[in-house]
């Protein structure tokens, strides 16, 4: 069953404004994850944060996560064009004899940067 | 590394066919490989997943009968969508991961089928 949602469904801001989507689940998790997908095109992973940490960040990536709320937030600073994908985010249960994490992905965002 | 390739990646088929979709991990060994459909604009739900050399274990609501599992190597499964309906085109994407990647695992770039 799906259960991230995630706020907003689409997005649209100009380049270089800073770009905000959060993700709620309900479930434990081990960690959260969040990838971008390009129309048409496989996932690629941007960062995962751990049910441990609450703060994260790659680059132009921040990522918080309050297991209390049992919610997410991804923000994009600094907004280019190339960064127009959806933007999913995905809870990770580690499973027994099995490698990786069984992953459930929420409903994804659909950012447009415009230049 | 940690490459994962998907063949085809496009596959058009009449309905009533069967289809093979193949995953490959490239440089390393998966151990687990996982199994997502997706249609569009929609998200990924997980269909199942493989360990090497045992049976998958499928999701709620997805028929083992129908999409078939292998995944007889390290580098290697596959998905077979039995007898194809138009219901069943969908973006069908794997990912890989190793005992020793942690929580990490890779993606593979997606097989597009549509069935007519």
């Amino acid at each position: 069953s799906q259960q991230g949602e995630e706020d907003p469904q689409a997005l649209s801001i100009q380049e270089g404004e800073n770009a905000t989507m959060n993700c709620s689940y309900k479930t434990s998790i081990n960690n959260l994850q969040w990838y971008r997908q390009n129309s048409g095109r496989g996932l690629v992973h941007l960062i995962l944060i751990r049910s441990n940490e609450r703060e994260k960040h790659s680059g132009r990536l921040r990522v918080t996560l309050d297991t209390s709320k049992k919610s997410s937030s991804l923000l994009i600073t600094a907004s280019r064009a190339a960064d127009t994908a959806s933007y999913f985010c995905a809870t990770g249960l580690r499973q027994i004899k099995a490698a990786g994490n069984k992953l459930t992905f929420g409903g994804g965002t659909r950012v447009l940067v415009k230049p | 590394g940690a490459v994962v390739s998907q063949h085809p990646s496009r596959v058009i088929c009449k309905s009533g066919t069967s289809v093979k979709i193949e995953c490959r991990s490239l440089d390393f060994q998966a151990t687990t490989m996982f199994w997502y459909r997706q249609f569009p604009k929609q998200s990924l739900m997980l269909m199942a997943t493989s360990n090497e050399g045992s049976k998958a274990t499928y999701e709620q609501g997805v028929e083992k009968d129908k999409f078939l599992i292998n995944h007889a190597s390290l580098t290697l499964s596959t998905l077979t969508v039995t007898s194809a309906h138009p219901e069943d085109s969908s973006f069908y994407i794997c990912s890989a991961a190793t005992g020793t990647s942690g929580n990490e695992q890779f993606f593979g770039p997606g097989t597009r089928l549509t069935v007519l």
